[in-house]
């Protein structure tokens, strides 16, 4: 069956440190896109891609990059980690058809201290 | 900027009530979609709504979509304790295929 993987599921990293987080689907989707979930906000768009080396800034983008060489993954990165960036990461992924409901990961809980 | 805003923030009904959560959004859309998520868990799809008047029923649950209020709304009848999750919604602009998300309204069912 078609999925979306996150990788990690759990990481702490120190303050300064670069992190990556590994995203990886297999509905051969066109739009994957990042989130960050945080209590009082709901979920904040952070990047998203349209397709093989489309990306785009979301709500949230600052400190936040992702790079798209392929169609299966989004990584993104925190280039210098920072506690405000604390928070529930999930990816996610959708066909480029309207109407077309998002298929999410299962999350990536990531702590910076 | 497109904007979505829920209300309420929390519910806690008891169970056999009734009651709606609104999503009110800032700019022209007709596609708005409505997730659940358990506790610690991902977001799961419950309805697409892709048109005025679209009106979807799962169970206990029923939404519907008025494009010219730009409100949408889930109902909940009859609530039951397995409904308490938090619920989104999430609009797509019109000429985009992002999703901005709604606060959520996180939905406690006593028994």
């Amino acid at each position: 069956d078609a999925e979306i993987t996150q990788s990690p599921r759990h990481k702490i990293t120190e303050t300064g440190r670069q992190v990556t987080l590994a995203c990886h689907q297999t509905w051969n989707h066109n739009n994957m896109f990042w989130y960050r979930q945080d209590l009082g906000h709901g979920l904040r768009l952070i990047h998203y891609s349209y397709g093989v080396h489309d990306t785009n800034k979301g709500e949230v983008s600052d400190g936040y990059s992702v790079s798209r060489s392929n169609t299966e993954d989004l990584p993104l990165t925190l280039e210098s980690a920072a506690s405000s960036q604390t928070s529930v990461y999930f990816c996610a992924s959708s066909e480029d058809n309207t109407g077309s409901k998002l298929f999410f990961g299962s999350g990536t809980q990531l702590s910076v201290l | 900027e497109l904007k979505v805003e829920q209300n309420p923030l929390f519910l806690s009904m008891q169970e056999g009530k009734n009651y709606t959560i609104y999503c009110n959004y800032s700019t022209t859309s007709d596609r708005l979609y409505w997730y659940r998520q358990d506790p610690g868990k991902s977001l799961e799809s419950l309805f697409v709504l892709l048109s005025n008047g679209a009106v979807k029923q799962e169970g206990r649950l029923m939404a519907s979509l008025d494009t010219k209020a730009r409100l949408s709304t889930l109902h909940i009848t009859a609530a039951v304790h397995d409904l308490s999750a938090t619920y989104f919604c999430a609009v797509q602009a019109s000429g985009t295929y992002k999703y901005i998300f709604g606060t959520g309204t996180r939905l406690k069912v006593l028994a």
